[in-house]
């Protein structure tokens, strides 16, 4: 069956970077797409990884810090931030796209960042 | 960027009931490339509907979708206690893929 397993926890002080990972069985994938959710807040989509070609796309917000990458030999998807500040503490959860980005059908369990001196 | 707004923002009711929930966009949505998800505290989203009226795989048939253009809908024909979540539209029609506030479904 479809799997998509994240990474545990992390606690990190602003300015540090996180990586947080997406392990993916199950299927023949071809897009993995990355949602924040903020404490108490709603979805927001970040974009998705072609996991083929390797090409990412960023919704407008998540340029710059955020970086996307997957490695095929392990079939893990990664999401990378840099410069981490208080306001991405979030759930960052991993979701397969149907036909890249259109719905998202499966979903990882989610990790949740907290970024805090 | 196509704006989804939900209401209510939140619709109490008792099992057994029927819930309507309502998803309107700020512009058309091409192709009902409309989504729904649940989603229970603490989980992650559940894939209800796509195409703004096909179940996904599970989902029981007392969900069904409708709707075109701007205005969507989401029908629970009668509640289960496991029904009661926060609910999201999701649209895919356009780039950025936008997610409405949610709507929860508490009960009364």
């Amino acid at each position: 069956q479809v799997q998509l397993v994240q990474s545990g926890s992390e606690l990190k002080k602003p300015g540090a970077s996180v990586k947080v990972s997406c392990k993916a069985s199950g299927y023949t994938f071809y897009a993995i797409n990355w949602v924040r959710q903020a404490p108490g807040q709603g979805l927001e989509w970040m974009g998705w990884i072609n996991t083929n070609t390797g090409n990412p796309t960023y919704a407008q917000g998540f340029t710059g810090r955020f970086v996307f990458s997957f490695d095929t030999s392990v079939s893990t998807a990664y999401l990378q931030i840099s410069s981490l500040k208080a306001e991405d503490t979030a759930v960052y959860y991993c979701a397969r796209g149907y036909n890249g980005d259109y719905y998202f059908d499966y979903w990882g369990q989610g990790t949740l960042v907290t970024v805090s001196s | 960027e196509i704006v989804l707004t939900q209401s209510p923002g939140t619709l109490s009711l008792s099992p057994g009931e029927r819930a309507t929930l309502s998803c309107r966009a700020s512009q058309s949505v091409s192709r009902t490339y409309l989504a729904w998800y649940q989603q229970k505290p603490g989980q992650a989203p559940r894939l209800l509907i796509y195409g703004a009226s096909s179940r996904a795989t599970g989902i029981p048939d007392r969900f069904s979708g409708s709707g075109s253009g701007t205005d969507f809908t989401l029908n629970i024909s009668r509640l289960e206690p496991e029904d009661f979540a926060v609910y999201y539209c999701q649209q895919y029609g356009s780039s950025p893929r936008t997610f409405g506030q949610g709507t929860k479904v508490e009960i009364k």
